[in-house]
């Protein structure tokens, strides 16, 4: 079955990096757009940023650009989201998320159980 | 910029039916959303995507209690049957070329 597993959370100081990672199986990675999405304490979903299925292809909310990089190794099927000079606001569990195609713009089918960050001094 | 609208809550009694409501922005009426569950302390998981013309595609193992419909901008995901676990929150999603969009929520109560 489809399954998604995040590492890498935990408490960061303001301004500092921290590198999330997401293991994928149960299915071809390599055939598939992959998402971070996040929700801060008590919100609601917040979309982060998406990497098509050849890693040729990204986009960001406003949110996050230039701050935030997201990438993949299919070879290990697996996602990760490099974050730098974070901000408080940045606090929030982290899904991955699986599109439901390779390329193209379209509805998360899976997601994983996520990964909570915590940005403070 | 596409918005979605959600109803903050909305409650009713087990084994009885519960309807929301995701409203598009209404230059963006024609779009299609999907259905998110997110249980207590869960993360999300993917129910359904619901097109302009009420067609709709449902996850794997998605019990047939759960259904969706359109009308107009609007967007609606209808939970028969009500079980104690579908206390939860939803959300729709949709999407345009390099941006995905959240509604805010409905929790769902189950009396």
């Amino acid at each position: 079955q489809v399954q998604l597993v995040e590492s890498g959370g935990g408490v960061v100081q303001p301004g500092r990096s921290l590198r999330l990672s997401c293991a994928a199986s149960g299915f071809t990675f390599s055939s598939y757009a992959v998402h971070w999405a996040r929700q801060a304490p008590g919100k609601g979903l917040e979309w982060v940023a998406v990497i098509w299925y050849d890693g040729r292809n990204e986009y960001y909310a406003d949110s996050v650009k230039g701050r935030f990089t997201i990438s993949r190794d299919n070879s290990k099927t697996t996602l990760y989201l490099q974050m730098s000079s974070l901000r408080a606001e940045d606090t929030a569990v982290y899904y991955c998320a699986r599109q439901t195609d390779a390329w193209g713009y379209n509805y998360f089918d899976y997601w994983g159980q996520g990964a909570l960050v915590t940005v403070s001094s | 910029q596409v918005v979605l609208t959600q109803s903050p809550s909305a409650s009713a009694s087990l084994g009885a039916s519960v309807k929301l409501t995701c409203t598009l922005s209404s230059e963006h009426s024609t779009y299609a959303i999907a259905w998110h569950q997110q249980q207590p302390k869960k993360g999300p998981r993917y129910l359904m995507k619901i097109d302009s013309d009420g067609r709709h595609t449902k996850g794997d193992g998605i019990p047939d209690r759960f259904s969706g419909s359109s009308s107009g901008a609007e967007r609606f995901l209808t939970i028969s049957s009500l079980q104690s676990e579908d206390e939860a929150d939803y959300y729709c999603q949709t999407w345009a070329p390099g941006i995905y969009v959240f509604g805010t929520g409905t929790t769902v109560t189950v009396l």
